[in-house]
């Protein structure tokens, strides 16, 4: 198994331009979220899934598109860049249900929007 | 909307000391899960506390949940090299985790 993949490693775009971060998981959790880490604010919760075809809005959902059409994949959109999301972007995936479970991150990608 | 607070967000320790990182939330929580991210890494599950008043070791890493089911600890005895990173607490509410702001360790040769 992979686990969970993210791609681009790196980006850096210019204020305005949009982009997809891509993120899959071979391990058939229902659950995947988005998470932004900057420097002192620890991982906010950006967007979530419990499945495919349901999504629902985190903590700092503002700029921010997600869609689940599988299993598999959860991307996240930015359509027009600022600044202010200059950041880590890590996705995340568990199996879903229960009292909780391990949660598996990606490698993340790393934004800079100048 | 659902807080946890962690502290200290910094902590500095010569090899062989121990440390110990603070977890607290404004609301009661179902579980909680620790989490430990090596400089440029990604977060890594360690452990998950369901009890009141549970307590679990991994090796030098003990981990408590309090009775109240508000608060967390994690304590390394005799801290080394390879403990260094951050270290996150993530509280779970009805859906989702909430992560703690973490602790960064760097452990002094």
């Amino acid at each position: 198994n992979a686990g969970v993949t993210q791609t681009p490693k790196f980006q850096v775009l210019k204020t305005g331009q949009s982009m997809t971060l891509q993120c899959a998981q071979d391990m058939n959790h229902e659950y995947m979220s988005w998470y932004r880490q900057d420097p002192g604010m620890g991982l906010r919760l950006i967007h979530y899934s419990v499945g495919a075809g349901i999504t629902d809005q985190g903590e700092v959902p503002n700029g921010y598109n997600v869609s689940r059409s599988t299993t598999e994949d959860f991307p996240l959109r930015l359509l027009s860049a600022a600044p202010s999301q200059t950041s880590v972007y890590f996705c995340a995936s568990r199996l879903g249900g229960g009292v909780g479970e391990t949660q598996y991150f990606g490698p993340g990608t790393r934004l800079l929007v100048l | 909307g659902q807080q946890v607070m962690q502290i200290p967000q910094y902590q500095h320790v010569q090899e062989g000391e121990d440390f110990t990182t603070y977890c607290n939330s404004s609301t009661t929580l179902s579980n909680i899960q620790w989490y430990k991210q090596r400089p440029g890494g990604h977060p890594v599950f360690l452990i998950q506390l369901v009890k009141s008043g549970e307590v679990k070791k991994q090796k030098r890493l003990t981990f408590q949940f309090g009775e109240a089911k508000k608060n967390s600890s994690l304590h390394i005895t005799a801290t080394q090299t390879t403990d260094v990173g951050t270290y996150f607490c993530a509280g779970k509410g009805a859906n989702n985790l909430f992560f703690g702001t973490g602790t960064r360790l760097t452990v002094i040769p």
